[in-house]
């Protein structure tokens, strides 16, 4: 059972557009949704994240947009760059003990900019 | 945001043999690591959750006695890959939580030949 599904697989933008992923997950108890950016040959880093109880954050260039009542968040970046071509994970996390977070994740976007 | 150092960074071993991975969080101490396997291009699946001083998690259908995972400080988790066969060959990335937020280490690829 897929808990977390992305979409698109792949995206091609051209520079200067602006890049849109979709997430979507299924379990009530997950209160934390980050995104995560990774380059081929590296490990995952935090692009951004937002949690249940606002509805979208921005940080310069990255924007989460989330609907709770439709279990949906999204990625929005604007004034796309080359530099940004990467693979985008969404994930959603449920505390696991403690105050620690495990993370269930989306099955990846590619992103391509095009200059 | 915090460091997390993984190494090494890529290994080649020989099939039968163990390689060990280091997974060090540099700035911070953290109760509570994961492990990970990626296919290429492909998502990130948990394999299991290192406490320290405590056993591990494994999630379901990974093998514990293959993947034997040590946290023996707050600042070190170590993933053992015991007898490897060419199919355990992937990428493995450790992460790091503080909080919420997970700090990923930099990925170890193995190939087993």
């Amino acid at each position: 059972q897929q808990q977390v599904k992305q979409s698109p697989q792949s995206l091609i933008v051209q520079k200067g557009g602006i890049s849109i992923i979709n997430c979507a997950y299924e379990n009530t108890a997950f209160d934390y949704f980050p995104w995560y950016q990774q380059f081929p040959g590296k490990g995952p880093a935090l692009l951004i994240a937002i949690r249940p109880d606002v509805s979208e954050k921005k940080e310069g260039r990255f924007t989460i947009s989330f609907n709770k009542s439709a279990k949906q968040f999204s990625l929005h970046i604007m004034d796309s760059q080359p530099g940004d071509s990467a693979t985008y994970f969404c994930a959603a996390g449920r505390r696991s003990g403690g105050s620690n977070y495990k993370l269930t994740f989306g099955k990846g976007t590619l992103l391509t900019v095009n200059p | 945001g915090a460091v997390v150092s993984q190494h090494p960074s890529r290994v080649i071993c020989k099939s039968g043999t163990s390689v060990k991975i280091e997974c060090r969080s540099l700035d911070f101490q953290a109760t509570t690591m994961f492990w990970y396997r990626q296919f290429p291009k492909k998502s990130l699946m948990l394999m299991a959750t290192s406490n320290e001083g405590s056993k591990a998690t494994y999630e379901q259908g990974v093998e514990k006695d293959k993947f034997l995972i040590n946290h023996a400080s707050l600042t070190l988790s170590t993933l053992t890959v015991t007898s490897a066969h060419p199919e355990d060959s992937s990428f493995y990335i450790c992460s790091a939580s503080w909080g919420t937020e997970a700090f990923f280490g930099q990925g170890t690829r193995l190939t087993v030949v």
